[in-house]
């Protein structure tokens, strides 16, 4: 079983900060994980897929990077719309087991 | 664009089963799955178990297994996800989402005694 931790939990920062978020996989995952952003009473919304692919109408200030057990969102420059949780996120398998991370505060200073 | 829609919310005694229905709308592929994630207050995101519809094979997660059963239409397209033996620790917004990148709206149980 993959195991997801994100780091920091929480991640105090500005309006035009950038925000760089963690996630470590417990075993490789190549390059099968995805990042979701999620704001208080709504679902998961796609950020990235495919550890570096973004998601149909997410700016180009959100990047993916990473490969293996390693991996990191981050966010050039912070807009007051991006401060929400994001997890991390892998998928495997066919019907797909899915797996997430604790999740990533980001949280205005 | 495909657009997932639930049925609404639930109140439900300890002991009890909840059956929640999540309904696709516009067109899809023919091999799509769609998977069940719940989220408990406060709390992060937790994956039950996913189905292949058009061929009904399912799979579930193993903290769940043998409470959680997840069926599906294939036309109309639709999911089903009954959670049985209730308790209050299942309290929680229950999610269908096509492939992880189109998600329902979210259903919310709750469960007391």
């Amino acid at each position: 079983e993959i195991v997801l931790t994100q780091s920091p939990a929480t991640l105090s920062l500005s309006v035009g900060d950038r925000a760089t978020l963690s996630c470590r996989a417990s075993q490789s995952v190549s390059s099968s994980l995805a990042w979701f952003q999620q704001k208080p009473g709504q679902a998961p919304r796609l950020v990235v897929f495919d550890t570096s692919n973004r998601a149909t109408g997410i700016p180009a200030r959100f990047s993916g990077s990473g490969s293996g057990t390693d991996f990191t969102l981050s966010i050039s420059s912070l807009e007051p719309e991006d401060f929400a949780i994001y997890y991390c996120h892998h998928r495997s398998g066919w019907p797909p087991e899915l797996t997430f991370g604790g999740g990533t505060k980001v949280e205005i200073k | 664009q495909v657009q997932l829609v639930q049925s609404g919310a639930e109140v439900k005694k300890t002991g009890s089963s909840v059956k929640v229905s999540c309904k696709a709308s516009g067109g899809t592929s023919s091999s799509y799955s769609i998977s069940w994630v719940r989220q408990a207050p406060g709390q992060g995101l937790e994956w039950m178990g996913g189905i292949i519809p058009v061929f009904g094979t399912a799979n579930y997660a193993q903290n769940f297994q043998g409470r959680v059963t997840i069926t599906a239409d294939d036309s109309p397209r639709a999911a089903y996800m009954e959670l049985s033996s209730l308790r209050s620790e299942d309290t929680a917004i229950y999610y269908c989402t096509l492939g992880t990148s189109i998600w329902g709206q979210g259903t919310l149980v709750t469960v007391s005694s």
